[in-house]
């Protein structure tokens, strides 16, 4: 089935650990996008890719990191300098800018 | 930038009432999308509707775009209806979709 496949659905992480949390996509979509919702929340812009081997930040990228070697997979790293990581991790992925935008199940990251 | 406002902020319906959603933006866009985020976290797409009315099975969407504004219709509310339920808007750039905070619909059997 075509779709965005998020792993892992759960994952816990000690204090300043990094963690990678993986994002693959089958729609060969050129743009990829990852966010993070609070609890209650909307949805906050971390980083999105337009094309392989490019990407930019969103309003909040500090304490992440991200690469997009490959069309398909664009995973985001939550390294040790992201002061409140626990949080509900989203990606997504859309042909262009302007066509609709699809998401994966989400990740639940909780640092203990 | 543009912004995204939503309303009612939380609606209590009982199953099988009628309910309106309504997204305010501050400027005018080239696309629009409804989401439902079900209590598991999912995002569902609802409908993609830069403007016109779009109608899949119960619910319908409608976008006036010179007035700025879109509305998700539900009709016959089912218990499955409940969670929390997003517009979203492309920012200037259009890469990045600019969120409303969510209208969270609980419907009561």
């Amino acid at each position: 089935d075509g779709g965005i496949t998020q792993s892992p659905k759960y994952l816990f992480r000690k204090e300043g650990q990094n963690v990678t949390l993986s994002c693959e996509q089958n729609l060969n979509h050129d743009a990829m996008y990852w966010y993070r919702q609070d609890p209650g929340q909307g949805l906050r812009l971390i980083y999105y890719s337009q094309i392989v081997n490019d990407f930019q930040k969103g309003d909040i990228a500090e304490g992440y990191s991200v690469s997009r070697e490959k069309k398909e997979s664009f995973p985001l790293t939550v390294t040790s300098a992201q002061k409140n990581p626990t949080a509900f991790y989203l990606c997504a992925s859309s042909w262009t800018e302007d066509t609709e935008a699809f998401f994966g199940q989400g990740t639940r990251l909780t640092v203990v | 930038g543009i912004q995204v406002e939503q309303s009612p902020p939380d609606l209590i319906l009982q199953e099988g009432a009628n309910s309106t959603l309504r997204c305010n933006f501050s400027d005018s866009v080239n696309n629009l999308q409804w989401f439902h985020q079900n209590p598991w976290g999912q995002l569902i797409n609802l409908f993609y509707i830069p403007s016109g009315t779009k109608q899949n099975g119960r619910l319908s969407a409608t976008t006036v775009a010179t007035e700025r504004y879109s509305l998700l219709y539900i009709s016959s509310s089912q218990t499955t209806d409940s969670g929390v339920y997003f517009c979203a808007a492309p920012r200037d750039s259009n890469y990045q979709l600019i969120w409303g905070a969510g209208t969270k619909l609980i419907i009561k059997p």
